[in-house]
């Protein structure tokens, strides 16, 4: 079965200061890896996904993500953190059987002034 | 752009009570889901169209929930009876396909439960 550890609760940067969201998954086969943003009482916003090719993947609003095979990881950066990129964020996992996503717990990404 | 619709986007009802809630997915996804996003966890995939036939329902709980997508557009998802655990976010989902890598979601429906 597939899964998403996401290790961190949350993380907390200051504004201008490089962040990094932590994600390591597991899957059967060859991953499909999705970063989702989520702000209060709204639905989920698609950042990125990483299906094949280059490891660096970027993505909406400044973000981008490294796909690491040997350590199973698809970490979430950013070079400089705004306050308004506080909210939370989910890694997901598709495999290719079944065809549906698997999200983390979510990180809260808090960036102070 | 278009959106994910979904409405209500509150509902509060008593324990035992039919609560329904409605999606209208992108136009021309074929795809739709239904998630339950509990406080403090991320979403679990509740049940999955291809058009107007289900393809996942593994982990809809049957005996209180039902989904439909009669002409394979608009989706409803019905709870009957409500209990105080289903309070949750639950949101709707859609892509081009079942192939399609991507998923567009909607704002959600809040639910809670007295």
């Amino acid at each position: 079965a597939q899964s998403v550890a996401q290790p961190e609760d949350q993380v907390n940067v200051a504004e201008g200061n490089p962040l990094t969201v932590k994600c390591t998954y597991s899957v059967s086969g060859n991953p499909y890896l999705f970063w989702y943003v989520q702000y209060p009482n709204r639905g989920l916003q698609f950042l990125l996904k990483y299906i094949t090719g280059d490891n660096l993947v970027k993505g909406s609003y400044g973000f981008e993500a490294e796909f690491n095979k040997s350590q199973t990881s698809f970490h979430l950066k950013k070079p400089s953190a705004l306050v308004s990129d506080s909210a939370l964020y989910f890694c997901a996992v598709r495999d290719m059987v079944p065809s549906t996503l698997t999200f983390g717990k979510g990180t809260m990404l808090l960036v102070s002034p | 752009e278009a959106e994910v619709a979904q409405s209500p986007r509150y509902k509060i009802t008593e324990k035992s009570q039919a609560v329904a809630f409605w999606c209208d997915p992108i136009s021309g996804h074929a795809t739709l889901y239904w998630y339950r996003q509990i406080l403090g966890q991320g979403p679990e995939l509740l049940v999955q169209f291809q058009d107007e036939s289900v393809v996942d329902d593994s982990q809809l709980p049957k005996d209180r929930f039902s989904a439909e997508r009669l002409k394979g557009v608009d989706s409803t998802l019905k709870i009957q009876p409500a209990e105080l655990g289903d309070s949750a976010m639950y949101l709707c989902a859609s892509s081009p396909d079942r192939n399609q890598e991507t998923q567009y979601f909607g704002p959600g429906t809040r639910l809670l439960v007295l």
